[in-house]
């Protein structure tokens, strides 16, 4: 079965630190570009950073730039987000998800369940 | 590049078709995907490349368009397409992904 398993979230004060990993099973990891996408209650879904399939490219929304930091493991079907100088407003639930990597859009065709990342005081 | 959505509320009853549109601030060529989300789930893949169903999703789900505007048709409202639907683009300008807004559609 192809899955993608989240892990890493929790409450953390301001300015702290958190790292986000998800673990993928059913599927060669390394043919995939792989992202995050985080959700806050009620609002929709808004990307925050894409990793390419061998680890030498990576993309991050302006609002995460220099703060969050995206890897993977391709022997260990794991991507992390190193998430630091947190802030409330990166409270969310945060989703990885997978992009096959052609000229075709394919879109993000599997996600994880998500883990909840509380920035709170 | 932005993407706006509407309506933000579709309400219909079953049986009837529902019609979403998704505008793009740039020209996207057909680089945009439609997802659906139900509460407590994570968005679900219904269409790609603009107009191709993705794996298993029932063919009353189309999708149209190219360029800037875009549309999601379902042809034939079950109860169990109440959701929010999202569409999201892929583009070559940074940041190269976006999603719009959202359009919640109703059962009446």
């Amino acid at each position: 079965e192809v899955q993608l398993v989240e892990s890493g979230g929790g409450l953390v004060q301001p300015g702290g630190s958190l790292r986000l990993c998800c673990a993928a099973s059913g599927f060669t990891f390394s043919d995939y570009w792989m992202h995050w996408v985080r959700q806050s209650p009620g609002r929709g879904p808004v990307w925050v950073s894409r990793i390419n399939s061998d680890a030498t490219d990576t993309w991050y929304a302006d609002s995460v730039k220099g703060r969050f930091t995206i890897s993977r493991d391709n022997a260990k079907n794991t991507v992390c987000l190193q998430m630091r100088s947190l802030r409330a407003a990166d409270t969310a639930v945060y989703y990885c998800a997978r992009e096959l990597p052609r000229g075709v859009f394919y879109g993000m065709d599997v996600w994880g369940q998500g883990t909840t990342v509380t920035v709170s005081s | 590049i932005v993407l706006t959505q509407s309506p933000a509320t579709l309400s219909l009853s079953p049986g009837e078709r529902a019609t979403l549109s998704c505008r793009s601030s740039q020209i996207i060529d057909s680089h945009l995907a439609w997802y659906q989300q139900k509460p407590g789930q994570a968005p679900r893949l219904l269409i790609y490349d603009a107009s191709t169903r993705a794996t298993g999703i029932p063919a009353r789900f189309s999708g149209s368009g190219s360029g800037t505007d875009f549309t999601l048709t379902i042809s034939s409202l079950e109860p169990e397409d109440i959701a929010v639907y999202y569409c999201q683009q892929r583009s070559n300008w940074p940041p190269p992904y976006s999603f719009g807004q959202g359009t919640k559609l109703e059962i009446k």
